[in-house]
């Protein structure tokens, strides 16, 4: 019983920007958001997560929406070997996935 | 830093046989998941282990499958009898925290153990 929302699928070209949307309008105060991506044959992978404020890492920048009703996911120059599943995940304790959004990096 | 182990990695067994997979998580990590994944589909928590107690298993079949955790270390999942529709990779995963400080909560994978049913 995911509590978010994901396209399917999604292309970008390698080297620009991959911006991956999340919709979770039920979230309540106390859930974060997480990110995880999955490549083929492999266990999910952990990218970055936050509760209110926009955050950064090496891998990837989270921007969440002033009301966390929805977020992005912002891969700043994306590669051929970030094409995966990306999950978006609300939780407080457990972690349930959704489908996913299947990112394809073009050349 | 050693990563989750799981094994065996690939599994074929007959429907009606029974198969059991193992997990070692990352020493410390107090919390321990079970997932099943079906091709195209994305992760489906089945048990969540919090030390060698049950978190939450309401996803587990509980008619065929079985999850232990004894001395919250290593954990086995059991499924018997298998289905066909049981064919997926199951994936365990541990994190360090639950509850009070789910920020530092990231969850580490295991490659995952690959069941074929005939």
């Amino acid at each position: 019983d995911a509590k978010t929302t994901q396209p399917p699928s999604m292309d970008c070209a390698e080297g620009r920007a991959a911006n991956l949307p999340c919709n979770h309008s039920t979230i309540s105060g106390n859930e974060y958001v997480y990110w995880y991506r999955q490549i083929h044959s492999q266990g999910p992978q952990y990218i970055i997560h936050g509760l209110k404020n926009n955050e950064t890492n090496e891998m990837a920048s989270l921007i969440i929406t002033e009301d966390r009703k929805s977020s992005t996911l912002i891969l700043p120059h994306a590669t051929l070997r970030d094409t995966a599943v990306y999950y978006c995940i609300v939780r407080w304790n457990d972690m349930r996935f959704g489908a996913g959004t299947r990112l394809t990096v073009k050349p | 830093e050693a990563g989750v182990a799981q094994s065996p990695r690939y599994k074929i067994i007959e429907k009606r046989q029974s198969v059991a997979f193992w997990c070692n998580p990352i020493s410390g990590h107090a919390t321990l998941y079970w997932y099943q994944q079906i091709l195209g589909q994305g992760p489906k928590l089945l048990i969540q282990f919090q030390n060698n107690g049950v978190v939450d298993d309401s996803q587990l079949p509980k008619d065929r499958f079985s999850a232990e955790r004894l001395k919250g270390v290593d954990s086995t999942l059991k499924i018997q009898p298998a289905k066909l529709e049981d064919s997926a990779v199951y994936l365990c995963a541990s994190s360090l925290v639950y509850g009070a400080a789910p920020n530092t909560g990231e969850l580490f994978f295991g490659e995952g153990s690959r069941l074929t049913v005939l």
